[in-house]
């Protein structure tokens, strides 16, 4: 059973306007989240990260917000940009003892950016 | 050649071959990761290295094995696989094993077992 969720296999937005994309996860142990940013023939590369102790972490035009009781974390792009344009994993994990390798990743979300 | 390279970054092969994945990593790290992401599914973690020590393996079938000779490198070596394993193979590294240290990630390998 899949413990990181990413429901929307892709998601078009306009240039200019909010991108926003949404995760939820299933095991409570998880207490550190992370986004990655993949475009075509490249690695993913990190984004973005956020602790439970937190609820919103921000960077430049990226947010992403934590709601624990919810298990939802949702990253906020604004404003988009072309460059945006890329598939966004989600990652979850718990600090206190999983460290890196006990990341579980989403199936991701292809973000397409329209002119 | 900067950050995390793989070879060769695409495969085709059969299933009574044998090949081998390259990874290389260029940034002074001292761990290093296999991961497979399948069609339509999440990224797998397959295996960890911790200064050249396996510590990791996540039930990975016995025809994919791992090698670490040193630091900077990391091969995947392959044999009899099949065509589920047909994949995209990615290398990934970072300064020690806390999520606080970011990986970074090779471009892949993408894997075609006929």
């Amino acid at each position: 059973d899949q413990q990181v969720k990413q429901n929307s296999p892709s998601l078009s937005v306009q240039e200019g306007r909010i991108s926003i994309l949404n995760c939820d996860y299933t095991n409570s142990m998880f207490d550190y989240f992370l986004w990655y940013k993949k475009y075509p023939a490249e690695g993913p590369t990190f984004l973005i990260s956020i602790s439970s102790i937190k609820d919103k972490n921000e960077d430049g035009r990226f947010t992403v917000f934590l709601n624990k009781s919810a298990k939802h974390l949702s990253l906020h792009i604004v404003p988009s940009q072309p460059g945006d344009s890329a598939v966004y994993f989600c990652a979850a994990t718990w600090y206190s003892g999983g460290g890196a390798d006990g990341l579980t990743f989403g199936k991701g979300t292809h973000l397409i950016i329209q002119p | 050649e900067t950050g995390v390279t793989q070879t060769p970054r695409h495969l085709v092969m059969g299933m009574t071959n044998k090949k081998s994945l390259k990874c290389e990593q260029h940034l002074g790290h001292n761990a290093m990761y296999w991961y497979k992401q399948s069609a339509k599914k999440p990224l797998e973690l397959m295996f960890v290295y911790s200064l050249e020590e396996r510590v990791e393996n996540n039930s990975v079938p016995s025809r994919f094995s791992p090698e670490c000779p040193n630091s900077s490198h990391l091969f995947l070596h392959l044999h009899t696989l099949q065509p589920e394993d047909s994949a995209l193979y990615l290398c990934a590294s970072s300064q020690g094993r806390s999520v606080l240290n970011e990986q970074f990630f090779g471009p892949g390998t993408r894997l075609t077992v006929l």
